[in-house]
This record gives C-alpha cells, structure tokens and sequence, in this order.
C-alpha cells in the first residue's frame, strides 16, 4: 500500500515568519510531487511541482525534495494570513500507474 | 473563460437513490478524474478517463460509475450501491498529463 504521510497540524506560524510543511511518502521510485493548497470548503489548487532532488523556489514558495530519505516539504517564507489554509501532499511514480497518491494535508494558521 | 464546472454544488440524497453528478470542461484536457474527499483523509482517486469513451476504475470505485460520451463532459453516478457516499466529490482535468491537475468547485453530497 502505497502512503503519503504528513501531520495534520494545525501548525501554528506567526505572520512574517517561514512556514515549513513535511512530507514523507513510501514508494521509493516515486518520481513526481506536488504540493496543492486548498482554503475550507473550496477544491485544491497546484502550488509547486518538483521532480528532482534539492531546492525549487517560486517567489515565497520553496519546495524541497530528498529522494534519499522520501520527504519533501515545502517552505512559505515571510507567511501572511492568507497562506492559512490546508496544504497536501501529493506523490506519482510507476508504481501507482502514475496516479496521485495523496496525503492527509497539513492545516496552516498564520497567526496577525 | 476556460474552467472546470460542476454541479450541484449541494446535493442531498435519500436513502436508496442514485443521484449524477455533473462535470463540464471547456480547456480542452484530454484527462479527466473524478476523486472523493473526507474530512481528514487525502483525496481518493474514483474513476479516471484518459480519452473519449474510455475509463478505468480507481481505488473507490464501488458504488460509481461514469461515462465519457464527450470530451467535455464526465458525468459521474453515485448509485445506491455506495453505502457512504455523503463526501465533497471533486472533478479535476489534466491538460499536460503529468499530474498537473485543475480542480473543479466541487459538489457536496449529503445523505439524508
């Protein structure tokens, strides 16, 4: 069975401050992630792709992958308020006939 | 103005009832998902359909079925096989196939 894990949260940040989101998936030759962003009640939307190991940065946006250690994570530097949302984890590879396999997501607050 | 619409936003459903739910795309994406969201748990995939007229189950497809007669339209059916089908059900396209997916506004179904 194929996981995407992450912690629930809610993960508290103060606004201004960088907000670090983890994930970690157990299909080892996994070879797609993405990051979406989804505010209550509303669908996901695609914030950040990264298909190969190290730093993707996209203006506050950095995304990180560590094949080694199967996580990546996702960095929101100088966070605002409206960053405040639940941000989930999404993984492909051959192995799950590259469909996505999701995570939980992680609830954000930036706190004023 | 290309997007994804489905409808109804809100449903609610008897006991015993087959009730469809609409999705409509005018982006011109070849691929088109149809996934389940609980609270608390990662989007789960139901059915997905790569080309008019074909379709493959995900890992929920018990209790649904689709069809794929146009390219712009994936209508997906929550029959009363579904024992717990009350969920946010969210349709997606992907234009590039690689994952990048664009969400629809989702319908929120709730059994009565």
């Amino acid at each position: 069975q194929k996981e995407v894990e992450q912690n629930s949260g809610p993960l508290s940040v103060p606004e201004g401050a960088i907000a670090s989101l983890n994930c970690t998936y157990s299909d080892r030759v996994s070879q797609s992630f993405f990051w979406y962003r989804q505010y209550s009640g509303k669908s996901p939307e695609l914030i950040m792709s990264i298909y190969s190991n190290g730093d993707k940065e996209d203006g506050r946006f950095t995304a990180q992958l560590n094949k080694a250690s199967q996580y990546v994570s996702l960095l929101i530097r100088d966070s605002q308020p409206s960053d405040s949302a639940t941000y989930l984890c999404a993984v492909s590879g051959m192995d799950s006939n590259y469909q996505l396999i999701w995570g939980a997501g992680t609830k954000l607050i930036i706190k004023p | 103005d290309g997007g994804i619409t489905q409808s109804p936003k809100y449903l609610f459903r008897k006991e015993g009832q087959n009730v469809t739910l609409s999705c409509e795309q005018n982006l011109n994406h070849d691929a088109m998902y149809w996934y389940r969201q609980d609270p608390g748990q990662g989007l789960r995939l139901i059915y997905y359909s790569q080309i008019v007229n074909d379709f493959q189950k995900g890992d929920i497809a018990e209790g649904y079925s689709v069809s794929r007669e146009k390219k712009e339209s994936f209508p997906l059916t929550v029959t009363s096989a579904q024992k717990n089908p009350t969920a946010f059900y969210l349709c997606a396209t992907d234009g590039a196939g690689a994952n990048v997916l664009t969400f629809g506004a989702g319908s929120r179904l709730t059994v009565l």
